[in-house]
């Protein structure tokens, strides 16, 4: 089974701090997303990378950066966190091949205070 | 208009009823269709990947798409209170792997 490990289950932080979120899979898929997902909206796309050290944006990257320095590891970053990013944030992979669904790890709770 | 409708529900039905959820999309280029349930505090996991129109049954779980209305369901069989969930669909076209999901349908099943 893939395993989608997120790294903090609840975070608290405060407006202006920059934030890390990580993600670590362990099936040697090429292909990585950050999502964020809130009520109504549903799952939005901010950032996905298709190999190490490469990174597309998504649908809201504004406020967001990503790094992916290893295969298995993609850190979301916020650069100045503010009360509006409070959201649930997943981590998904993909392998490269075919258009083959996405694993999701059990999202970070993010609060900004 | 979003590119994927759900209704969010609540979508409240008695132990053992069939469900039927659904969505609908405007983008006819979309041609993997996927299935997600979501339980509190925790992620999505696949329940039911098609490519392209027709139906694909997995246990209680059948999924069907019709590409000429724009519109999938999934249905659930023999409901369970285990079942209580949010259920999220999503497609993707034929070149790449992003996703687009609507925006879930919250079911209950009441024992």
């Amino acid at each position: 089974d893939v395993k989608v490990t997120q790294s903090s289950r609840y975070l608290v932080k405060r407006t202006g701090e920059k934030v890390f979120l990580e993600c670590v899979q362990d099936m040697d898929h090429e292909n990585m997303f950050w999502y964020r997902q809130d009520p109504g909206l549903g799952l939005r796309l901010i950032y996905f990378s298709y190999d190490v050290k490469m990174k597309e944006k998504g649908d809201i990257p504004e406020g967001y950066s990503v790094s992916r320095e290893k295969k298995e590891r993609f850190s979301l970053i916020l650069e100045s966190a503010s009360t509006n990013q409070t959201s649930m944030y997943l981590c998904a992979s993909s392998p490269q091949q075919g258009n083959q669904p996405q694993h999701f790890g059990d999202g970070t709770r993010l609060s900004i205070l | 208009q979003k590119e994927v409708e759900q209704d969010p529900g609540p979508l409240s039905v008695p132990e053992g009823a069939i469900v039927s959820l659904n969505c609908t999309y405007s983008n006819s280029a979309f041609q993997y269709f996927m299935w997600y349930r979501q339980y509190s505090r925790k992620g999505p996991e696949l329940l039911m990947y098609t490519y392209s129109s027709g139906n694909k049954e997995d246990g209680r779980f059948t999924a069907q798409v019709d590409k000429s209305s724009k519109y999938i369901s999934l249905f659930i069989r023999d409901s369970q209170p285990s079942d209580s969930a949010t259920y999220l669909c999503a497609m993707s076209g034929p070149y790449g792997n992003k996703l687009v999901f609507g925006a879930g349908t919250i079911l209950r099943v009441k024992s």
